[in-house]
């Protein structure tokens, strides 16, 4: 059982390129979610999908946009990278978006914009 | 929102002592508070979760706390060992209709032989 798996693993981009950070968990979750985090920040929401269908904004979605492809997978894309966006995704799943569930994560998706 | 602190940033204990982290939450109505360990190059793992019905849980050599009039909950660490160095977040989870969890910024466990 894989959990929830991230692509690619790490990426250098230059300023202004474009990339999809692809996520996909097999556990028949409901809820998916996208964090970054940076050093002393902790782990902060991008965007998140309660179901299928459906995504939201979280705390800092500037420059970012998502797809729910279907059940199984939700994508992260950076139109237009900026330094700034230099950081570590890590995509989450949990059943659904209601109740108390843990989360569970993927490996993350180390990032770099020269 | 919610806002979640968290401290200490780094905390650095013998290996068999004890490591205490704390964090405090700032919506009253927030009813469930996990706590993840993240290994070097790895994603965040569940610990162990509280619900606000509880006051404390505990599971082997973790627990924790909570405080619900005091809004803060804290993770307890005995008997510590070297596989226990991490970064350690606590969260808690905002209430209504878009629930969400909320990161404190994490606390860097550095147990030493």
């Amino acid at each position: 059982n894989a959990g929830v798996t991230q692509t690619p693993k790490f990426q250098v981009l230059k300023t202004g390129q474009s990339m999809t950070l692809q996520c996909a968990q097999d556990m028949n979750h409901n809820s998916m979610y996208w964090y970054r985090q940076d050093p002393g920040m902790g782990l902060r929401l991008i965007y998140y999908s309660a179901s299928e269908g459906t995504t939201d904004k979280g705390e800092v979605p500037n420059g970012y946009n998502v797809s729910r492809l279907n059940k199984r997978e939700f994508s992260l894309r950076l139109e237009s990278a900026a330094p700034s966006q230099t950081s570590v995704y890590f995509c989450a799943s949990t059943p659904q978006l209601q109740g108390n569930y843990g989360y569970t994560f993927g490996s993350g998706t180390r990032l770099t914009v020269v | 929102g919610e806002n979640v602190e968290q401290h200490p940033s780094t905390l650095s204990v013998q290996e068999g002592d004890s490591a205490v982290i704390k964090c405090t939450y700032s919506d009253s109505a927030s009813n469930y508070f996990p706590w993840y360990k993240q290994e070097l190059g790895k994603g965040p793992q569940l610990i162990i979760d509280i619900r606000s019905n509880v006051g404390e849980k505990k599971d082997q050599r973790i627990a924790v706390t909570l405080n619900k009039t005091a809004k803060h909950f804290s993770l307890h660490i005995t008997e510590t060992q070297p596989e226990d160095s991490a970064v350690y977040f606590c969260a808690a989870r905002e209430t209504g209709t878009a629930s969400k969890l909320t990161f404190g910024t994490g606390t860097r466990l550095q147990v030493t032989l």
